[in-house]
């Protein structure tokens, strides 16, 4: 069972340049995340989806878009890369279990770590 | 909106020592509490989690904490430390629908011999 699979682990990109983070889930949960992790911040949510076909904003969003066609996918795009987006990028998911609450067991993936010169 | 503070951002205990960390959210409604832990290099473990219920929560490795609701707290605690303790420990609240989280900025322990 490998759980959550983010690929690459270490990435280096110019100013300007595009990439996708892929992120992979092999425990059929509905819902998926991701954050960014920078030193003395904790973790903020980019973007999240409660199934395919479903994404929503997070509180960090601008500078990345999502996409959700299949339950075990969500790739993390970044259109045109900047030294702020700089850090470790972990992608999360887990079962809606509370239905009232949504709120449920997240899952973390490994982490990607993004450097942008 | 919701939030959570850990004041403290590094902690020294000595191995043996019994340990406390501080966590204070600020949430409408009741909360659903999170303690994670990061090791250098690594994703993010789940502790213990609390969501209703006995307001002390047992976790693994040995760790606790904590419900008070007057306090606004969820404090992590373990009676005694090992090495292997040494981390990042994130405190974090269910923000809503879709099981968002609203995290902490961590506390990294350092575990002396």
């Amino acid at each position: 069972n490998a759980g959550v699979t983010q690929t690459p682990k270490f990435q280096v990109l110019k100013t300007g340049q595009s990439m996708t983070l892929q992120c992979a889930q092999d425990m059929n949960h509905e819902y998926m995340s991701w954050y960014r992790q920078d030193p003395g911040m904790g973790l903020r949510l980019i973007h999240y989806s409660v199934g395919a076909g479903i994404t929503d904003q997070g509180e960090v969003p601008n500078g990345y878009n999502v996409s959700r066609s299949t339950t075990e996918d969500f790739p993390l795009r970044l259109l045109s890369a900047a030294p702020s987006q700089t850090s470790v990028y972990f992608c999360a998911s887990s079962y809606l279990r509370d239905t009232r609450s949504g709120t449920g067991e997240l899952f973390f993936g490994e982490g990607s770590r993004l450097t942008v010169l | 909106a919701q939030s959570v503070t850990q004041p403290d951002i590094h902690i020294t205990v000595s191995e043996g020592a019994s340990l406390e960390l501080r966590c204070n959210y600020s949430y409408g409604a009741t909360p659903y509490l999170f303690w994670y832990v990061q090791s250098p290099g690594q994703g993010l473990q789940l502790l213990l989690k609390y969501f209703s219920g006995d307001t002390l929560v047992q976790g693994i490795k040995g760790f606790e904490a904590e419900f008070k609701r007057s306090q606004s707290s969820f404090n992590l605690r373990k009676p005694s430390v090992h090495w292997s303790d040494a981390a990042e420990y994130f405190c974090a609240v269910g923000a809503g629908y879709g099981n968002k989280l609203v995290f902490g900025a961590g506390t990294i322990l350092r575990v002396k011999s």
